[in-house]
Order: structure tokens, then C-alpha cells, then sequence
């Protein structure tokens, strides 16, 4: 049974540039968060999708936006690159309502904007 | 806003010895989770406690919950050099799924 998977595993970007980071989650999950970590700082959570749209979200600019398709799948977009989106970024699916004793996190997809 | 901290930030210790990591934070809450992270990879979960006095133990790791004093410890015994990762503890902010993490505890056994 696959886990969540995450494409790419690793980008680099430069300043300015759009990137589109891919997850599709665990069998049986619904339900897609997206998280950032910075190098030497935990996770911040960016965002979760349910039923193809946006529940929740953190404290991040609009230039971070979502998609979840039908099958479950999402992506993460992030317009107009900084420096400091420089991040490990982290997709974790579960099924909705379960809470996050059974959230399933994936490799993540390590960004690099120069 | 809610916040978790641990401490300490890094911690050096010899194979053998025991140790105690904190995790704080500022809001109640009964859910709290330990995960580990190797460098470069994901979140290895750990622990789940679900309640005031939780206790739970896995090998040489032990993790405990109070509510009322809003800490949990992660409790390390007789460490061994493949302990060495990042162990980060995480709070359930009342939202499904979604984790405030604190800043990591960055393990490093020596023989």
C-alpha cells in the first residue's frame, strides 16, 4: 500500500518564478495538508483540502494557493518566488474528521529558489 | 495564538545515558504528538497522546502528557547512536489536522 507520494523530490527555482509541487495521498484518505519547514525550524502549516476545497489555512500570503482534484490528489502552487521560500515542503493526507493521530506524512519536496 | 516550545534545542549526549526532553505549550489542549526526522526526510511518528497522563513507550523512548501544566516529555533511556535525528513534538490547534509544531530538538549520541 503506498504511502502519500510527493513530486518533485527536489526544484530549483530562481527569484520570481512559479513552481507547482505535486501529492497524492494515502489509500483511503480524502483529506490533504500541505506543510513548510524552513531549514532548522518545524513544520508551519500552510493548508488542507477536503472535497476540493480550501478548510483551513495558515498564515501564509495569497501567493501560496492549492488544488484537489477528485481523486484526492493536490497541488501546491507558490507565484512569484522569494528567497525565503527556500523550504522543505511537506504534504500529509488523512481521512477527514479522523484527526491527526492518523495523518501520514510524505518524503516532501525540498525547494530551492536562488 | 498558540505556541510550542521545546527544549533544549540541541542536545549532546554519550550512549548509555538517559535524558529528558520538554515540550511546552500554551493553550489547552489533550492531543499531542512526538514525530522524528532524520536529515533530509520526513516526519516518523512516534507517539499519540490523547489524553491527561498519557504514557506511552516505545524501546528506549517514553512519552508522557500532563494537560493541566500544558507539558509533555519525551524521556530518553540508555541512548544509542540510531536515536540521533530531530524530534519535534506537535499540538492538535482544536482543527482537524492541523499541527503547530515546536522547533525541534536536534539529538546527536556519541559513543
Amino acid at each position: 500500500d503506498a504511502g502519500v507520494t510527493q513530486s518533485p523530490t527536489h526544484l530549483i527555482k530562481t527569484r520570481g518564478q512559479q513552481v507547482t509541487l505535486r501529492c497524492s495521498p494515502k489509500s483511503g484518505h480524502d483529506t490533504v495538508s500541505w506543510y513548510q519547514q524552513a531549514l532548522g525550524q518545524g513544520p508551519q502549516f500552510i493548508f488542507q483540502y477536503y472535497e476540493e476545497e480550501e478548510r483551513q489555512r495558515g498564515n501564509f500570503p495569497d501567493r501560496f494557493s492549492g488544488h484537489q482534484f477528485p481523486n484526492y490528489s493536490s497541488e501546491l502552487n507558490v507565484n512569484a518566488l522569494l528567497l525565503g521560500d527556500s523550504a522543505l515542503y511537506l504534504c500529509a493526507s488523512s481521512p477527514y474528521y479522523s484527526g491527526a493521530n492518523v495523518l501520514t506524512f510524505g518524503a516532501g519536496s525540498r525547494l530551492t529558489v536562488l | 495564538e498558540l505556541k510550542v516550545e521545546q527544549n533544549p534545542l540541541f542536545l549532546s549526549m554519550q550512549e548509555g545515558k538517559n535524558y529528558t526532553i520538554y515540550c511546552n505549550y500554551s493553550t489547552t489542549s489533550d492531543r499531542l504528538y512526538w514525530y522524528r526526522q532524520d536529515p533530509g526526510k520526513s516526519l516518523e511518528s512516534l507517539f499519540v497522546l490523547l489524553s491527561n497522563g498519557a504514557v506511552k513507550q516505545e524501546g528506549r523512548l517514553m512519552a508522557s502528557l500532563d494537560t493541566k501544566a500544558r507539558l509533555s516529555t519525551l524521556h530518553i533511556t540508555a541512548a544509542v547512536h540510531d536515536l540521533s535525528a530531530t524530534y519535534f513534538c506537535a499540538v492538535d490547534s482544536g482543527n482537524t489536522d492541523k499541527l503547530i509544531f515546536g522547533t525541534g530538538t536536534r539529538l546527536q549520541v556519541f559513543p
